[in-house]
């Protein structure tokens, strides 16, 4: 069974740019969550989705926003990008939706790393 | 609230001894914990979790502890071994904002 895919796997933009990142969940789970990951900061939350529904929003600016189609691959797009955006950002998927944790876990992908110059 | 807060950041123990990681939470309603390894350059993955109905959880090497009361949650490692070097991240399940929030990590060096 494929794993979670990422891609791109690096990428480094300027400031002001924007960037697209995808996610491929495994086959068959239909939640996908993105995290953002800096030293120090840990994972942060960003956004989850289930069945192109976005169910939750994480404390971060209207710049970052995403996506899923009925594949249940998901995108997020992180426009005019400022220094501090350079981070590896996660996806995760779940079988279910959060609330239920039905498995309770989440597999995670190996992250698009951003660098922003 | 929706903090997590994990402690210690690092952690250096000798091969053989155990590591104990500690984390509280804010939010009273949380009742689901998991814990995340992330070894260098690869994804975080489930090691262990534990729910609010139960006090204890033990697999293999590897136990979590909860304390309600407190709110706090702490992850042993016992007997570890040089494998066990990786970032640790504790989590819990918000219920009311049914979000999952992550700790800061903690980074573990076993030292042979």
């Amino acid at each position: 069974k494929a794993g979670v895919t990422q891609t791109p796997r690096y990428l480094i933009k300027t400031r002001g740019q924007q960037v697209t990142l995808s996610c491929s969940p495994i086959s068959g789970h239909r939640s996908v969550s993105w995290y953002q990951q800096t030293p120090g900061q840990g994972l942060q939350f960003l956004f989850e989705y289930f069945s192109e529904t976005q169910r939750n929003k994480g404390n971060f600016p209207g710049r970052f926003s995403g996506r899923q189609f009925s594949n249940s691959r998901s995108e997020m797009n992180v426009s005019t990008l400022e220094l501090g955006d350079s981070a590896l950002y996660l996806c995760a998927s779940s079988l279910g939706v959060l609330v239920a944790y039905s498995t309770g876990e989440l597999f995670f992908g190996e992250g698009s790393r951003l660098t922003v110059l | 609230g929706e903090n997590v807060e994990q402690h210690p950041s690092t952690l250096s123990v000798q091969e053989g001894d155990s590591a104990v990681i500690k984390c509280t939470y804010s939010d009273s309603a949380s009742n689901y914990f998991p814990w995340y390894k992330q070894e260098l350059g690869k994804r975080p993955q489930l090691i262990i979790d534990i729910r609010s109905n139960v006090g204890e959880k033990k697999d293999q090497r590897i136990a979590v502890t909860l304390n309600k009361t407190a709110k706090h949650f702490s992850l042993h490692i016992t007997e570890t071994q040089p494998e066990d070097s990786a970032v640790y991240f504790c989590a819990a399940f918000i219920q009311g904002a049914q979000k999952l929030v992550f700790g800061q990590g903690t980074r573990l060096t076993i030292n042979p």
